[in-house]
């Protein structure tokens, strides 16, 4: 099975850089997902890793390191609008992702 | 483009009242299919996922079926609800079961008094 541990909360100021951990245990590892999503709507798609090291795309970059069972969502020049539950799914040996309970994050002025 | 249709957007239904969720996907061919359902402040949970017509995979066993009856459309039943069975249902797509990225439908908050 997977077992998927995320901070509940985290709250940054709008500029800064935030960074939100995610550790799995899993029986089987094929990748890992983070998804965004707004209260009330449904999540979307942030990044992949498959492999170990920093994927960075615009503001948001993930790393990965599979040894450590270890991944960050890195979120820089933070907005209002970054205010949402982000979400860390690692998907097994069969193709499924099994989701963390996400992290809420709140932007300040 | 692909766009994925969930409805209705809120429901609620009266313990013991049968449930019907329809979901479909347009602009792709024999996309896999999955149902989550979240509760408050909590992830997703895998319920169930399919990955051609007719092909149903449980995760969690509960009162609570799926059926596949066309290549792109996913329904979620119940014949009697329960009040547990009350959450935000969410209807996703991928293109293959492996390593692809989920689009998920707007989804539907159901709540069982």
């Amino acid at each position: 099975g997977q077992n998927i541990d995320q901070p509940t909360e985290m709250t940054a100021t709008e500029g800064a850089i935030v960074q939100i951990n995610c550790t799995y245990q899993t029986s089987g590892f094929n990748g890992l997902f983070w998804y965004q999503q707004h209260a009330g709507e449904a999540p979307t798609f942030l990044s992949y890793n498959v492999l170990d090291g920093l994927e960075e795309k615009g503001r948001f970059s993930s790393f990965l390191s599979r040894s450590k069972g270890y991944s960050y969502l890195l979120l820089k020049e933070l907005q209002m609008k970054d205010s949402a539950s982000y979400l860390c799914a690692v998907e097994d040996n069969a193709g499924k992702s099994t989701f963390g309970d996400g992290t809420t994050l709140t932007v300040k002025p | 483009s692909q766009t994925i249709h969930q409805w209705p957007a809120t429901l609620v239904q009266p313990v013991g009242s049968p449930l019907s969720l329809e979901c479909t996907v347009e602009g792709t061919s024999n996309p896999n299919l999955y149902w989550y359902r979240q509760a408050a402040g909590r992830g997703l949970q895998l319920l169930f996922y399919s990955v051609g017509i007719g092909q149903i995979s449980s995760e969690v066993p509960q009162n609570l079926s799926a059926s596949r009856p066309q290549d792109r459309q996913f329904i979620l039943s119940s014949k009697k609800l329960l009040l547990s069975d009350s959450g935000f249902y969410l209807c996703a797509w991928s293109a293959d079961r492996g390593s692809e990225k989920l689009f998920f439908g707007s989804g539907t908050q159901l709540s069982v008094l």
